[in-house]
């Protein structure tokens, strides 16, 4: 199986500010099957990023996907009040689906 | 508007069984792969099970396999989960999700509002 791993498991930020988050495979991920997940609490998750950098329908384009491999980031380019939430990274390989554990974005 | 709608979910003893169901509506359901994923209280995301569009193919997560049977009528646009000997660490809300294409490899791009499955005695 492989396993994501996370970085940093929480991130205190201001609105109008950046965020880099990290989602790193223990092995090779085509980038074909890497996604990216928002979760705000009390909600429900949604899809951000797919393919590793094409954004989903309606995301705005303050989000950006990138890498390869075994490393992918998840930018969001200036904070807005309503993207502090958690985010997950997510790929398929090897007939199975992971999730990573999550990365919260907080307001600082 | 795709919309997914989970039902089934509730409180179960320890062994028991439940089936799960997710019907959606908006979309030609047999186009696309589904997914379930679970979120225990306070938890992340755990994958639990996906087929394809068809019905030919499915994958388990490896805590359930074995003890889940994920299936699909795409006459009725209906997802179903059998869930066999369940456990205490079943308990969480279950989603259903929809894929981007009839394979599930590539994310999930509609949810529903989720289940809630109770395991106790």
């Amino acid at each position: 199986e492989i396993v994501l791993t996370q970085s940093p498991g929480s991130l205190s930020l201001s609105p109008g500010e950046r965020a880099t988050l990290s989602c790193r495979a223990s092995q090779s991920v085509s980038s074909d099957y890497l996604a990216w997940y928002q979760q705000i609490p009390g909600q429900t998750p949604r899809l951000l990023i797919h393919g590793a950098s094409s954004r989903a329908t309606g995301i705005p384009d303050r989000f950006s996907g990138s890498g390869s491999g075994t490393d992918f980031t998840l930018t969001i380019s200036r904070l807005e009040p309503e993207d502090f939430a958690v985010y997950y990274c997510q790929q398929y390989g090897s007939a199975r689906i992971t999730f990573g554990p999550g990365t919260k974005v907080d307001i600082k | 508007e795709v919309q997914l709608v989970e039902s089934g979910g509730g409180l179960v003893q320890p062994g028991g069984s439940l089936r799960l169901s997710c019907t959606a509506s908006g979309i030609i359901f047999s186009s696309y792969a589904m997914s379930w994923v679970r979120q225990a209280p306070g938890k992340g995301l755990e994958w639990v099970s996906s087929i394809t569009g068809s019905g030919g193919g499915s994958s388990y997560g490896d805590s359930v396999e074995g003890r889940f049977t994920i299936s699909r009528d795409n006459s009725k646009n209906t997802l179903y989960l059998q869930m066999n000997s369940l456990r205490a660490e079943d308990t969480a809300m279950y989603y259903c999700a929809k894929g981007l294409r009839p394979t599930y490899f590539y994310g999930m791009d509609v949810w529903g509002q989720g289940t809630t499955v109770a395991v106790s005695s």
